[in-house]
Formats: structure tokens, sequence, C-alpha cells
């Protein structure tokens, strides 16, 4: 059973700060990797499938990046908008979710 | 575009079976796969089960002795039964389509979601 941490667990930044977000594997689930955004009361949002291939409408500020068993969110140039909490998950076996980054304001 | 809209009681009865529906529109519910996720309040995301587009299932080993997730073609809806319920099931859930490109899949869009609370 593949297990997925992010870290941190939250973090705090300022509008325009570049901010990044750490998933790891337990084992490697090579490109299979997905990111969401979730905002208070509403479903969670795909930003990023398969590592780094950027969901139709998502800003260019979110970026992502790695393989095997780390992978790495990106958000340069943080706008309000923003601040969210962001999950990981992949699809490399049974699906499953890190526990979330919640991203506030510094 | 395809829409999803989670339905069902807001509130069961511990140890009696959950059941949800999940309305698809906007779109031909065989032409792809679902999955159900929940999340319980204030905690992270948990994937329950999908189904495939064959109608082939697959659940979360935690959950899979208690769960059935369907499809009805003719309404257009897909659905879920969770049996045996206990408070630790009292979570938001949601429907979600799959995405696909090869071997690669993710979940999107999602529903608005529901919530569940399981009474004693």
């Amino acid at each position: 059973d593949i297990q997925m941490t992010q870290s941190p667990s939250s973090l705090s930044a300022s509008v325009g700060d570049r901010v990044t977000i750490t998933c790891r594997a337990s084992q490697s689930i090579s490109s299979y990797l997905n990111w969401y955004q979730q905002k208070p009361g509403k479903a969670p949002k795909l930003l990023i499938y398969a590592v780094s291939s950027l969901q139709s409408g998502v800003p260019s500020r979110f970026s992502g990046s790695g393989s095997g068993t780390d992978f790495t969110l990106a958000i340069s140039g943080l706008q309000p908008e923003d601040f969210a909490t962001y999950y990981c998950q992949q699809s490399s076996d049974t699906p499953r979710f890190g526990p979330g980054t919640k991203v506030d304001i510094k | 575009q395809v829409q999803l809209q989670e339905s069902g009681p807001g509130l069961v009865k511990s140890s009696e079976t959950l059941s949800l529906t999940c309305s698809v529109s906007g779109g031909s519910i065989s032409s792809y796969s679902w999955s159900w996720i929940r999340q319980p309040p204030g905690k992270g995301l948990e994937w329950i089960g999908y189904i495939y587009t064959s109608g082939r299932t697959n659940y979360n080993p935690s959950l899979k002795s208690r769960v059935t997730v369907s499809v009805d073609t003719s309404k257009n809806q897909l659905s879920l039964k969770l049996s045996s319920v206990t408070a630790a099931d009292t979570a938001v859930y949601y429907c979600a389509r799959h995405g696909s490109s090869g071997a690669y899949y993710w979940f999107d869009p999602w529903g608005q979601g529901t919530l569940v609370t399981v009474s004693s």
C-alpha cells in the first residue's frame, strides 16, 4: 500500500511569493501523481496531472515536477485566490491522497 | 460541460446503509469511469471506489467489505452504498469523473459534495 506524505503541513506566505510544496510517495509511483487545490467549503479542483501537465484553465504560475518518489508543486507569484489547501494524489495503484498543505496569508 | 450533483439523506443511523446518488448532466455516464471520494470534517481526502466504463469496480481495501458502486445508464446516475456505517463514516461525499491519458488518470470534475452525518 503506497503512502503519501506532504511537507510542510502548512505555510504562511505573502502575495507575490514563490511557494513550493513537496509530496513524497513511500515507493516509486513513476509519474502517476496529480495535484488538487481545495478552498473551504468547496470541492477539490484539479490543477496538475501526470506530474507536470497543467489542467486547462489553470494559471501558468502553477507548475509541477518530479518522478519516482519525490514531487513538487510550485506556485510562482502567489495570488490572493491561491490561499487554499493543496493535495497530491497518486494513481499508481489504489488511489491515495497526501494529507494536504494549507497555504495561508502571512 | 459535464456537471455532477450528489444527493441523498444527510443523516443516517449507525449500523444502517448509506445510499447516495450522483446525477451527471452534460455528458453520457457510459463514456467515462467514475469515483466516490469522501472527506471527514476538517480532515483529508479518502478515495472510496471507482467503476470503469466496462462496469468493473475497484474499492479501497479498508472499505471493500462494505462498499458497492454502480451506474444506472438509463438515468445517467452513479450510486454509492456503504453498509454498517459508524460515526467514522461521517463525511462530505464527492463523486468525480476520471480524466485519463493512457494509463494516467485523475479526478476531474468533482461534484459539490454532500455531507452525511451518522448518528447513534
